[in-house]
C-alpha cells in the first residue's frame, strides 16, 4: 500500500525565516497531494493542495511543489509568522482503493519563535 | 454549518469494555474516515467508507469496526477496549474520493486503562 514519509519531525525557525517540509510517497500512482494544518486541541485543516498534472502551487506566503518522477512534494512558508506554529501534515492519494483513500505522513512540528 | 460532528469528546475505558464513537456530517458528502493520531506516527487510517453501503479496511483496523449508518453518519465500534488503542481519533469525510479536500471532527480523546 502507499506510505508517506515526512521529513523532519520537528522544525524551529525564527520569525521571518523560511520552512520547509518534504514528503516522498511510495505509489506511483497516486494522485492528489494535500497539505494540512492541525492547531493544539483541533482536528486538521486544508492549508493547500496540488494535483498530479501541476508542478507548483502558490496562495500567499505557502507553496507546494511536486516531482512525479522523484515521488516527492515539498511545503515551503516564506516570512513565518508566530501563528504559523503548529504540526503540519503531507498526504496522498493512492490509485489503491481507486482514490478513495488518505494517507497521510508523521507530521512536521514547526516552531516559530518572535 | 456544523460540518464534522464527533461525540464524545472525551473518554475513558477499563480494558474490555467496549464503546462507539459516533461520527456524523452535513456537508451530503460521500466518501467518509476514521483515523487514529499517536504522538510521533501521525494520522493512521482504521477504516474508510468511499460511499454509502460500502467500508473498507484502512492500515490499522485490528481491533475495531465500522458502520456507515447512512450517508451521515459513520460510527467506530471497539469491542474490547485496549490500552493500546489509547490514542486520539478523527473523523473525516469528502465529497468524492478523488482529489477533494477531507474535512475533519475536532476529535475524541480516548484512554483506556
Amino acid at each position: 500500500g502507499e506510505n508517506v514519509e515526512q521529513h523532519p519531525s520537528t522544525l524551529s525557525v525564527q520569525e521571518g525565516d523560511s520552512a520547509v517540509i518534504k514528503c516522498t510517497y511510495s505509489d506511483s500512482a497516486s494522485n492528489y497531494f494535500p497539505w494540512y494544518k492541525q492547531e493544539l486541541g483541533k482536528g486538521p485543516q486544508l492549508i493547500i493542495d496540488i494535483r498530479s498534472n501541476v508542478g507548483e502551487k502558490k496562495d500567499q506566503r505557502i507553496a507546494v511543489t511536486l516531482n512525479k518522477t522523484a515521488k516527492h512534494f515539498s511545503l515551503h512558508i516564506t516570512e513565518t509568522q508566530p501563528e504559523d506554529s503548529a504540526v503540519y501534515f503531507c498526504a496522498a492519494s493512492p490509485f489503491s482503493g481507486g482514490y478513495n483513500k488518505l494517507i497521510f505522513g508523521a507530521g512536521t512540528r514547526l516552531a516559530v519563535h518572535p | 454549518n456544523a460540518g464534522v460532528t464527533q461525540t464524545p469528546k472525551f473518554q475513558v475505558l477499563k480494558t474490555g469494555q467496549s464503546m462507539t464513537l459516533q461520527c456524523a456530517q452535513d456537508m451530503n458528502h460521500n466518501s467518509m474516515y476514521w483515523y487514529r493520531q499517536d504522538p510521533g506516527m501521525g494520522l493512521r487510517l482504521i477504516y474508510y467508507s468511499a460511499s454509502e453501503g460500502t467500508t473498507d479496511k484502512g492500515e490499522v483496523p485490528n481491533g475495531y469496526n465500522v458502520s456507515r449508518l447512512n450517508k451521515r453518519e459513520f460510527s467506530l465500534r471497539l469491542e474490547s477496549a485496549a490500552p493500546s488503542q489509547t490514542s486520539v481519533y478523527f473523523c473525516a469525510s469528502r465529497l468524492g474520493g478523488e482529489n477533494t479536500e477531507a474535512f475533519f471532527g475536532q476529535g475524541t480523546r480516548l484512554t483506556v486503562v
